[in-house]
């Protein structure tokens, strides 16, 4: 059964912290993305990554970082939190291909962060 | 840009209605076009998906056509269950070389189903 797993299902902060909220998949996937879910808004891309190392900023970077070390790990880093990053916090990985490629994408449980 | 627009929400229905939730889309190329179910707690996990213009893509007794011409991916189900209370989201994905297969979703659509 395949699996994405997120550090905390429930996380609050403190504004000003440096929060670090991870994420492993099990299945060999080279994609990885993290998104934000606020009501009304969607789901919105922070960054992706499509190899150890690389990263790829998507549609609302500002206040966030990423870290891949490792295939199997992606981290979302916020370097400063405000409580305008209160929100849940989606992980997410697939097989690598555009095109017209159907590969889907595999979700974590989601962390929500609240920043007082 | 790429954009997916989904129909207001919440949506409320009894037991056994028939459910219709609206999709468009803006989009260069062909994308490959999908629906997410989120349930209560839980992350997001495929629902139904197509490829190509006219294609159906159908699961659960949930179904929903690509329609080219309209730039739209309905879904319907024809009776509903309590147990379809979710949220549901239309999203697409990128078809060029370099969008590394990121998905750009709909606002998401709150579905309650009463006994």
């Amino acid at each position: 059964d395949v699996k994405v797993t997120q550090s905390s299902r429930y996380l609050v902060k403190r504004t000003g912290e440096k929060v670090f909220l991870e994420c492993v998949q099990d299945m060999d996937h080279e994609n990885m993305f993290w998104y934000r879910q606020d009501p009304g808004l969607g789901l919105r891309l922070i960054y992706f990554s499509y190899d150890v190392k690389m990263k790829e900023k998507g549609d609302i970077p500002e206040g966030y970082s990423v870290s891949r070390e490792k295939k199997e790990r992606f981290s979302l880093i916020l370097e400063s939190a405000s409580t305008n990053q209160t929100s849940m916090y989606l992980c997410a990985s697939s097989l690598p291909g555009a095109g017209t490629s159907s590969y889907e994408q595999y979700f974590g449980p989601g962390t929500r962060l609240t920043v007082t | 840009g790429n954009s997916v627009t989904q129909m207001e929400g919440p949506v409320t229905l009894s037991e056994e209605a028939f459910l219709t939730i609206n999709c468009t889309y803006t989009a260069t190329g062909y994308p490959s076009l999908f629906w997410y179910v989120q349930y209560p707690g839980e992350g997001l996990q495929l629902l139904l998906k197509a490829t190509k213009a006219d294609d159906k893509g159908s699961n659960k007794g949930f179904e929903a056509t690509y329609r080219k011409e309209t730039t739209s991916f309905h879904l319907e189900k024809g009776s509903v269950q309590v147990s379809d209370s979710a949220v549901y989201f239309c999203a697409l994905k990128d078809v060029g070389g370099t969008s590394y297969g990121k998905l750009t979703f709909g606002q998401g659509t709150i579905l309650t189903v009463h006994p």
